[in-house]
């Protein structure tokens, strides 16, 4: 089966760090991505990670546990215009699995 | 600067027009999609294709249907259009082989039904 878990909503304070987890289920799993989406707009491309461990990006990490099916998207120094819904998506067979998103409001 | 073009942008159209939202894209990927989004909802895969003369349905049952005719163009057709299929939709590729097959989205059409 597919299924990826994340949270539906997180509030956080510009300047601070959040963490967005991600549990997924997939059939032919090969590797986990990462989108931002802002409202209204196309989802864009974040971080990928196929391996074990922590990618770091800038502000933007994500680390994957293949063992665990388990994945987070880490981001520092938020600011305001990081509000926006982020996307795990893991692959599956060929496709992509989308989860829900989670929508991050970041505050002053 | 885009590699994967939607058009139109917005549309607004009535009931029982027939209407092909255009996605087009440069990067001579085989896969495309076309995914639906509700606001604030999750994407719906609806339609992809591997490559040219190939195309499948996907998870989300829908009433439109796709063509492939060249690997660059991927339209899509609702022949009778409803306002239940307002919503906006997401055009995407991806590379054939390699382990990074990250998709890339269109700006998306988001599809007024009146």
């Amino acid at each position: 089966g597919q299924n990826i878990d994340q949270p539906t909503e997180m509030t956080a304070t510009e300047g601070a760090i959040v963490q967005i987890n991600c549990t997924y289920q997939t059939s032919g799993f090969n590797g986990l991505f990462w989108y931002q989406q802002h409202a209204g707009e196309a989802p864009t491309f974040l971080s990928y990670n196929v391996l074990d461990g922590l990618e770091e990006k800038g502000r933007f990490s994500s680390f994957l546990s293949r063992s665990k099916g388990y994945s987070y998207l880490l981001l520092k120094e938020l600011q305001m215009k990081d509000s926006a819904s982020y996307l795990c998506a893991a692959t599956g067979f060929q496709k992509l699995v989308f989860g829900t998103g989670t929508r991050l409001l970041v505050s002053p | 600067e885009a590699d994967i073009y939607q058009t139109p942008r917005y549309l607004v159209i009535g009931t029982g027009k027939k209407i092909t939202l255009e996605c087009s894209q440069t990067m001579g990927h085989d896969k495309m999609y076309w995914y639906q989004q509700d606001p604030g909802m999750e994407l719906h895969l609806i339609h992809y294709s591997y490559g040219v003369n190939s195309t499948e349905k996907g998870d989300l049952s829908s009433e439109s249907t796709v063509s492939r005719i060249r690997t660059e163009h991927f339209p899509l057709t609702l022949e009778s259009a409803r306002p239940s299929h307002t919503s906006q939709y997401l055009c995407a590729s991806s590379e054939q082989e390699g382990a990074n097959y990250g998709y890339t989205f269109g700006s998306g059409t988001r599809l007024t039904v009146v």
